[in-house]
């Protein structure tokens, strides 16, 4: 148990509906990342966030966003849905935002999209 | 975009064999990280590796960096049943912050 905790553990819905994946990171860490891994692309970075501020971006979509609260949990949110969103979609923690921090990762959303 | 790229894409060993996997990268790195993932869990990190190391060991694990070669491997000694999983290589996405760039990964199956 890494100690990130990611809800909901799967999510079925439809195309062009909208939908919220939350994470809470590890207690102490105030870095978030967010990723998408799917067959096709692999583990893609979508963004991160420090101390509640959007500290990256990667290939996130513009149909997608994120932010991190007071408390540093995180939310992601994809909306207008499309088939090929569904993914596993992992939430990292780390210390802090430097390259030798390891980051701790959840267990993973499974958002399929029918 | 994968900054890293691990070969073989799948590997079948017996337990108690050893098992190796490389990863070819692209830029310059700080670091170098390996992960585990099995099957459809989240990512454990198992070892970093600096850009001024050569060899890390951590229990039966042993990684290598070659940074003239742009390459990593990682070396699992004894394999185990438990060992079966995909192990990604990670290294950092540069002007994207830290975040990590992995590689598509080598499955491991071990079967006993």
């Amino acid at each position: 148990d890494s100690g990130v905790t990611q809800t909901p553990k799967h999510l079925i819905t439809a195309t062009g509906q909208r939908v919220t994946l939350r994470c809470s990171p590890r207690s102490g860490d105030l870095s978030v990342y967010w990723y998408q891994q799917s067959l096709d692309q692999g583990l893609q970075f979508l963004i991160q966030y420090y101390n509640g501020e959007e500290r990256a971006k990667g290939n996130i979509l513009e149909r997608f966003s994120a932010q991190q609260f007071p408390d540093l949990h995180s939310e992601l949110n994809l909306s207008s849905l499309e088939l090929g969103d569904s993914a596993l979609y992992f939430c990292a923690s780390s210390v802090y935002a430097g390259e030798l921090n390891e980051q701790f990762f959840g267990p993973g959303t499974r958002l399929t999209v029918l | 975009s994968q900054q890293g790229e691990e070969d073989p894409q799948a590997l079948s060993i017996q337990e108690g064999e050893n098992a190796t996997m490389n990863c070819s990268y692209k830029t310059s790195i700080n670091n170098l990280q390996w992960y585990r993932q099995n099957s459809g869990r989240g990512l454990v990190h198992l070892i970093l590796i600096r850009s001024n190391e050569r060899e890390k060991h951590s229990g039966r694990l042993r990684v290598t960096l070659d940074t003239s070669k742009k390459s990593s491997s990682l070396l699992i000694t004894a394999s185990r049943a438990a060992d079966t999983a995909s192990y990604f290589c990670a290294t950092h996405a540069g002007q994207a912050g830290t975040a990590l760039i992995f590689g598509k990964g080598t499955t491991l199956s071990v079967s006993s």
